[in-house]
């Protein structure tokens, strides 16, 4: 079967910097995508890598490597509004996506 | 620029009701669309997908239909609603379903059933 795992909850500090971790195992693997979704709303579109290696993209990065099936996003200096899920979701060999159920990150001030 | 609506925000109804969610797409042509339910603490569940007007492929087999009469309209709909169908209802479009194409998601439709 196909599985995504992330960390159900994690807590961080304002202005510090948090590593969201995901692994996968899947049938395929056409590239890994990172959401952002603030509660009750839709998600929206932080970073997608295909390549192994690190993807900057201002206060938020995203690494791959496919060789152990495993990603993570960095948010540095955390703010606020970063509190948030962060969702994994892996493109697989069907051109299907498959979504991890998210980590709930919390921000403390 | 791209746009995508979904209504209503937020419906409560009874077991047994029928349901109706709409989903247009603005500013482009031949989308791809999705309805994803988002069960709490669970990640997203696929419903239904289409890549063209009256095509309709489904992901998990239960009460619910999807129809798109139109290019960029998509319908979720059920004859009679059961409990286990609350959830947070996204809509969703994409241009093309391979590489980097980005699911860009309507606000939702929060589904209440009593």
């Amino acid at each position: 079967g196909q599985n995504i795992d992330q960390p159900t909850e994690m807590t961080a500090t304002e202005g510090a910097i948090v590593q969201i971790n995901c692994t996968y195992q899947t049938s395929g693997f056409n590239g890994l995508f990172w959401y952002q979704q603030h509660a009750g709303e839709a998600p929206t579109f932080l970073s997608y890598n295909v390549l192994d290696g690190l993807e900057e993209k201002g206060r938020f990065s995203s690494f791959l490597s496919r060789s152990k099936g495993y990603s993570y996003l960095l948010l540095k200096e955390l703010q606020m509004k970063d509190s948030a899920s962060y969702l994994c979701a892996v493109l697989d060999s069907n051109y299907q996506l498959i979504w991890g159920a998210g980590t709930k990150l919390i921000i403390k001030p | 620029s791209q746009t995508i609506h979904q209504w209503p925000a937020t419906l409560v109804q009874p077991v047994g009701s029928p349901l109706s969610l709409e989903c247009t797409v603005e500013g482009t042509s031949n989308p791809n669309l999705y309805w994803y339910r988002q069960a709490a603490g669970r990640g997203l569940q696929l419903l239904f997908y289409s890549v063209g007007i009256g095509q309709i492929s489904s992901e998990v087999p239960q009460n619910l239909s999807a129809s798109r009469p139109q290019d960029r309209q998509f319908i979720l709909s059920s004859k009679k609603l059961l409990l286990s169908d609350s959830g947070f209802y996204l809509c969703a479009w994409t241009q093309d379903i391979t590489g980097a194409n980005v699911l860009t998601f309507g606000a939702g439709s929060r589904l209440t059933v009593l």
